[in-house]
């Protein structure tokens, strides 16, 4: 199986401040990743797929970027609404995994 | 507007099953994988398989064979998962999820509001 390894596994972040989420997979995977945001008792929302693609009505302070096997979830100017859990998800193979997550509060 | 509405919270006791829904509206449910995921606290997230409602294909993760049975009805445009022989580590949350197939990478876009499953004598 492809591991995920997704850091940190939590991180403060100020208002406006930039953040990055890395994401790095056991074997390369061809973009085919994905980032979903999820916010607490509700289930896993799409942010980016296929690395860098934006899906339709997530902010563009959301940016994804990477290749081979590694890549990164950026938000640039943290906002209230951004504390959440975030996932990554490789589908390049089966099992499609995920990543453990990152816990982001708003400092 | 899509939406996977999914039944409700179930507790059962260890060596059961359960068979919880997941109803699609909003798009042509036999058009996109259904996929299934399993959420434990403090676990992640683990992707149990999907099914294709167009003609009833299936694909497991390994771990999840002879666990998890994935069928779908057209008519009523509902995709099920059975859970069998069920012990405290079936414990968790269970979200549906729509696949999409971008021919080089995939995605799930929409995701049902999930099913907690409580295992307990």
């Amino acid at each position: 199986d492809i591991q995920m390894t997704q850091s940190p596994a939590s991180l403060s972040a100020s208002l406006g401040e930039t953040v990055s989420i890395e994401c790095l997979a056991s074997e390369g995977i061809s973009n085919d990743l994905a980032w979903y945001q999820q916010k607490s008792g509700k289930s896993p929302q799409l942010l980016i797929y296929a690395a860098s693609r934006l899906q339709d009505g997530v902010p563009s302070r959301f940016s994804g970027s990477g290749s081979g096997t590694r890549y990164s979830l950026k938000i640039s100017g943290m906002q209230p609404e951004d504390e959440a859990d975030y996932f990554c998800q490789q589908s390049y193979k089966y099992p499609y995994t995920f990543g453990a997550g990152t816990k982001l509060e708003l400092k | 507007q899509v939406q996977l509405q999914q039944s409700g919270a179930e507790l059962v006791k260890p060596g059961s099953s359960v068979k919880i829904s997941c109803k699609a509206s909003g798009y042509t449910f036999t058009s996109y994988d259904m996929h299934w995921i399993k959420q434990q606290p403090g676990n992640g997230l683990e992707w149990i398989g999907w099914i294709y409602p167009g003609n009833g294909n299936t694909k497991y993760n390994q771990k999840f064979n002879g666990k998890a049975t994935l069928t779908a009805d057209k008519s009523s445009s509902t995709a099920y998962m059975q859970l069998s022989s069920l012990t405290s580590e079936d414990s968790a949350v269970y979200f549906c999820a729509r696949g999409v197939d971008g021919t080089y990478y995939y995605y799930f876009d929409y995701w049902g509001q999930g099913v907690m499953v409580t295992v307990s004598s």
